[in-house]
């Protein structure tokens, strides 16, 4: 069974830093790119980040860029986000996402999640 | 780039049919083949329901389907049932930066 499973979430002050991971079992991960997907308190979902499989290419949506580094340890089958100058619109349900290929018009295309993961950014 | 535009909400009683549409421009929706619909109940992480703008994925019922015309997509459900009633959100293949991108997101209601 293919698996996404998110960790690392949890409440930091504006400012502070959090890493994200996400553990993937079922499938071969360095055969597909994957993407971070966040999704802001009654807001609906927006993607911050994709990395390729190999993890020589990497995106990153606007809000994000700069403070914000995707990676990936394939030999462990584990996503990574780092997350750094966190600010107030952060706080959102951070997922996981496979993506349904490695090429990147497969972006649109997220085919696995995992449950989320929460990050509150709050003094 | 800018969201793709979905109806905020859309209602249908049990049996009918619905359509909810997704707005884009020649860029990303009317421009390729790429379009994917997820579902997401409350609480939980988004599911694909449509690929390629009308594949369903194994195990996606047949009430489900997506078609496009010009710069919208569409996605209909057909025999509308009570678990039918979920949040739903296109997303379309698009220039970089992160080649895509995501619609505001349309609440059914089964009355």
């Amino acid at each position: 069974e293919v698996q996404l499973l998110e960790s690392g979430g949890g409440l930091v002050q504006p400012g502070g830093s959090l890493r994200l991971s996400c553990a993937a079992s079922g499938f071969t991960f360095s055969s597909y790119a994957m993407s971070w997907v966040r999704q802001a308190p009654g807001k609906g979902l927006e993607c911050v980040s994709v990395i390729g499989g190999s993890g020589s290419s990497t995106y990153y949506a606007d809000s994000v860029k700069g403070r914000f580094t995707i990676s990936r340890d394939n030999s462990k089958n584990t996503l990574y986000l780092q997350m750094n100058s966190l600010r107030a619109e952060d706080t959102a349900v951070y997922y996981c996402a496979k993506v349904s290929g490695d090429a990147f018009y497969y972006y649109y295309c997220l085919d696995v999640w995992g449950q989320g993961a929460t990050v509150t950014v709050s003094s | 780039q800018s969201a793709l535009t979905q109806p905020a909400s859309v209602s249908g009683s049990p049996g009918q049919s619905i359509t909810i549409s997704c707005t884009g421009t020649s860029s990303d929706v009317g421009g390729y083949n790429y379009v994917s619909w997820y579902q997401q109940h409350p609480g939980k992480a988004p599911k694909l329901m449509i690929y390629e703008v009308s594949n369903r994925p194994s195990g996606v019922s047949n009430r489900f389907s997506g078609s496009k015309s010009g710069n919208t997509a569409s996605l209909t459900i057909s025999g509308l049932q009570v678990e039918d009633e979920s949040d739903y959100y296109c997303s379309s293949y698009t220039s970089s930066p992160l080649y895509v991108v995501f619609g505001g997101g349309t609440k059914l209601t089964v009355l």
